[in-house]
């Protein structure tokens, strides 16, 4: 079974530029997630979807972050204009449903602002 | 305010040599707390789910259990390829949401 598969693994963008990061979760799997890392920390959430519909979105910064899930299967995350410090790792996870508690995760896609 | 600490953050072992990792939180309402492994460069992948206190469970070398504050994953004659960051987080009731803690970095040594 195919985990979670997100793209691209890097990316390195100039300031001021929009980025685009995909995730194509479990299939079945009506919930999914948008966590981001920083360096040396845990992953924080920045969106959770169930189904095509945004039920948490709350640390979400929509000055310049947007997020959909269309048909409520892969997800895009974007970020526009990005600044220096949204370097990090943008990590997809999903489940099969609310209430399960076992997340999986992808790799991540390391963004680089520069 | 809800909050994770996991101590120590690095942790250099012998190969063969049992520790003890340490996950304390404060939170209102625990649902569920978690532990993952996160090596290098992926993802973290999920370990444990403990619910309640008292509760213990265990994977090869790894076993995890719970008070009411704090959790702590006990590693016992620990190998190389045990090396990675593992990962302590809460759900807490009526929400989906993971609040992670920043991880302790375990490097084990032949």
């Amino acid at each position: 079974e195919a985990g979670v598969v997100q793209s691209p693994r890097y990316k390195i963008i100039e300031k001021k530029q929009p980025v685009a990061f995909w995730c194509n979760p479990i299939s079945g799997h009506n919930t999914l997630y948008w966590y981001r890392q920083n360096l040396g920390q845990g992953p924080e959430l920045l969106i959770r979807y169930e189904n095509e519909e945004a039920v948490d979105d709350s640390q979400l910064p929509k000055d310049r972050f947007s997020a959909e899930r269309l048909k409520g299967v892969d997800s895009t995350l974007k970020i526009q204009p990005a600044e220096l410090g949204d370097s990090a790792v943008y990590l997809c996870a999903s489940t099969p449903g609310r209430g399960n508690t076992e997340a999986f995760f992808g790799q991540g896609t390391r963004l680089t602002v520069v | 305010e809800d909050q994770v600490t996991q101590s120590p953050e690095a942790l250099r072992l012998q190969e063969g040599e049992s520790s003890s990792l340490n996950c304390s939180y404060t939170v209102s309402g625990l649902r569920g707390l978690f532990w993952y492994r996160q090596d290098p460069g992926k993802g973290p992948e999920f370990l444990f789910t403990l619910y309640s206190a008292g509760e213990e469970k265990e994977k090869e070398r790894l076993k995890a259990t719970l008070t009411k504050k704090e959790s702590f994953l006990h590693i016992t004659a620990p190998k190389p390829e045990d090396s990675a960051t593992y990962l302590c987080a809460v759900q807490k009731i009526h929400t989906d949401k993971l609040i992670f803690g920043t991880g302790t970095r375990l490097q084990v040594f032949p």
